[in-house]
């Protein structure tokens, strides 16, 4: 099993350009969530999908936009990159049954410049 | 708002010595206190606690709850360079679906 694995692993994009982040879960969990984390502010909730065919906002959901394609897979998209949203992007899935564990990707290095 | 405060935000002890390190919230709707080691990469999960004033341990790690005054602890004794890592906790919510709010870590270095 790989868990949830992510791609790429880094990225380097200028102002304005579009890109999409690339997650997948092997564990057949239900739930995804695609986290940004800049240092000094933890982990912040961009988008989640607490099933197949649902999303929704979190945090911080401006300038993104999600999709879950399939129960394994969920992406994450910048439209028109901005400075602001150079970070590490991580995502995570988490089966519905009674645990709040969540299982985090290797994360994405984005830099926007 | 919810908000989840660690502290303090940076440490930096010998090895052997043993550290305390506190996550305070403020959440509606609490399920559970989550706490994650983040090394180079991907948090790890290290421990959920849902009661109250029951310490959950492993190893030379252990954590507690207090749900009245709305902190968790987590310790780690006779702390040794691999445990240098960035800790993090997080308070597990339900908010039309489950999610987990995350506090800013505390960057533990070890010194040998």
């Amino acid at each position: 099993n790989a868990g949830v694995t992510q791609t790429p692993k880094f990225q380097v994009l200028k102002t304005g350009q579009s890109m999409t982040l690339q997650c997948a879960q092997d564990m057949n969990h239900n739930s995804m969530y695609w986290y940004r984390q800049d240092p000094g502010m933890g982990l912040r909730l961009i988008y989640y999908s607490a099933s197949e065919g649902t999303t929704d906002k979190g945090e911080v959901p401006n300038g993104y936009n999600v999709s879950r394609l399939n129960k394994r897979e969920f992406s994450l998209r910048l439209e028109s990159a901005a400075p602001s949203q150079t970070s590490v992007y991580f995502c995570a899935s988490r089966d519905s049954g009674g645990s709040y564990e969540q299982y985090f990707g290797p994360g994405t290095r984005l830099t926007v410049t | 708002e919810d908000k989840v405060v660690q502290s303090p935000l940076s440490l930096v002890v010998h090895e052997g010595d043993t550290v305390t390190l506190n996550c305070s919230y403020e959440v509606t709707n609490f399920r559970s206190l989550l706490w994650y080691k983040q090394e180079k990469k991907a948090p790890t999960f290290l421990f959920m606690l849902t009661s109250s004033g029951i310490e959950k341990k492993s190893g030379r790690l252990s954590s507690i709850l207090d749900k009245k005054e709305l902190f968790s602890i987590l310790n780690i004794t006779a702390t040794q360079t691999g445990d240098s890592a960035v800790y993090l906790c997080a308070a597990a919510i339900i908010q039309g679906a489950q999610k987990l709010v995350f506090g800013q870590g505390t960057r533990l270095t070890i010194n040998p």
